[in-house]
């Protein structure tokens, strides 16, 4: 079962742009990245997914370089909206009974003013 | 995508008693996860209940504690049984869907106090 390590917390600006980067040194080949973003009292909500290279979606990019052992997910210009935790998962959500999605510590992101 | 409710959203119980928790998801799914999470802390899987088998306990958790119903698609109960202040926590249901993507959804949650 892949762990994932992540910063506890980082702090940015209105405007910036923000890397929050994730180390699974033990993922496997069938496995893929999963990122949630999660506010206070409310349950996670999933970001973006990616397996290797680069991936973009409305909200986010995923970089994932080819030994596949970290990962970076990368929020551009982050407002105050996007002050959450956000979590990085690894696994195979097509391994049926096997697939358990666990989530390790997370990174408390606050955007200031 | 999947839209998911739990009941109740939250409660304050005696310790000794037990509480049921129900999900409902707005579409069928195979795989769902039952999760407690503590105030400031990160998720704590409690079991896999996918449709179909007998719901699988991650370590530290015991069905005669947390047992877990699934009897369709679309529903599931996690019960925390006998309890004690130490379960006052918040507990999730989650789905995983596989079409297109293979993410989770998760519900709003239930924050559960026991005094």
């Amino acid at each position: 079962l892949a762990k994932t390590t992540q910063p506890i917390s980082m702090d940015s600006y209105e405007g910036q742009e923000v890397n929050i980067t994730c180390s699974h040194n033990n993922i496997a080949t069938n496995d893929y990245i999963t990122w949630y973003q999660q506010f206070p009292s409310q349950g996670p909500r999933f970001i973006i997914q990616g397996y290797k290279t680069k991936v973009t979606n409305e909200v986010a990019s995923l970089f994932i370089p080819a030994d596949r052992k970290s990962s970076t997910l990368s929020l551009p210009r982050v407002s105050l909206s996007d002050t959450a935790v956000y979590y990085c998962l690894v696994g195979d959500p097509w391994a049926g009974g096997s697939y358990i999605p666990t989530f390790g510590r997370g990174t408390s992101l606050i955007v200031h003013p | 995508s999947a839209v998911i409710s739990q009941k109740p959203s939250r409660d304050i119980c005696q310790r000794g008693t037990s509480l049921t928790i129900q999900c409902q998801v707005d579409s069928q799914v195979t795989m769902m996860f039952w999760y407690r999470q503590q105030p400031g802390q990160s998720l704590t899987l409690i079991a896999t209940a996918n449709q179909g088998s007998e719901a699988t306990y991650e370590s530290g958790f015991v069905i005669d504690k947390f047992p877990i119903s699934r009897p369709n698609l679309t529903f599931s109960t996690l019960t925390v049984s006998n309890m004690s202040p130490e379960d006052s926590s918040i507990y999730l249901c989650s789905v995983g869907v596989t079409s297109p993507g293979g993410e989770q959804y998760f519900g709003p949650g239930t924050r559960l106090t026991v005094t």
